[in-house]
């Protein structure tokens, strides 16, 4: 039982450059969200997914695109990285409900 | 849009101790308030949560009040560690399974 999974755990893009962010959960939790925590402040909703089919914009969706692919499987897609997209990107689900399941995160840089 | 503001923004405790952390939000209709630990290049651990029937919940050392007629909610540490030290993240939303608003978070340093 893993959890809640997240690939890679670090990439370096050029600015331009794009990429997909993988998040798996195993935890048969409908709903998934993607955040981005920058250095020293909290985290900012980028989207989530209430459940398989759904998804929804959160406070910082610019730039970004996401895919519930199924129940398990949420992917979060830069489509021209930008510099100020450089930060830490978590995945999370919410299960017997409490909102308490992390990824362990991907650190992108993009310069 | 909901906005959830925390303070301090760091705190230093002596061991042994205790430490508060105090978080406002704006939007009454908000029912649902965690709190989470994260500790330095880790992922963020919920430590504990509130719902807005319930005005205070504890866990061991751990203890959060919620005042819903203010829109302030509060963790309290009590008998704090050297392992306590991390920085602590509040939150709100409409439902569990709904999308969360953060706060700031604060920096605690429990010094031996």
């Amino acid at each position: 039982n893993a959890g809640v999974t997240q690939t890679p755990k670090f990439q370096v893009l050029k600015t331009g450059q794009s990429m997909t962010l993988q998040c798996a959960q195993d935890m048969n939790h409908n709903s998934m969200y993607w955040y981005r925590q920058d250095p020293g402040m909290g985290l900012r909703l980028i989207y989530y997914s209430a459940s398989e089919g759904t998804t929804d914009k959160g406070e910082v969706p610019n730039g970004y695109n996401v895919s519930r692919l199924n129940k398990r499987e949420f992917s979060l897609r830069l489509e021209s990285a930008a510099p100020s997209q450089t930060s830490v990107y978590f995945c999370a689900t919410t299960g017997d409900g409490r909102m308490g399941h992390f990824g362990q995160g991907t650190r992108l840089t993009v310069v | 849009g909901e906005n959830v503001e925390q303070h301090p923004s760091t705190l230093s405790v002596q061991e042994g101790d205790s430490a508060v952390i105090k978080c406002t939000y704006s939007d009454s209709a908000s029912n649902y308030f965690p709190w989470y630990k994260q500790e330095l290049g880790k992922r963020p651990q919920l430590i504990i949560d509130i719902r807005s029937n319930v005005g205070e919940k504890k866990d061991q050392r751990i203890a959060v009040t919620l005042n819903k007629t203010a829109k302030h909610f509060s963790l309290h540490i009590t008998e704090t560690q050297p392992e306590d030290s991390a920085v602590y993240f509040c939150a709100a939303s409409k439902a569990a399974g709904n999308k969360l608003t953060f706060g700031g978070g604060t920096r605690v340093l429990v010094k031996p």
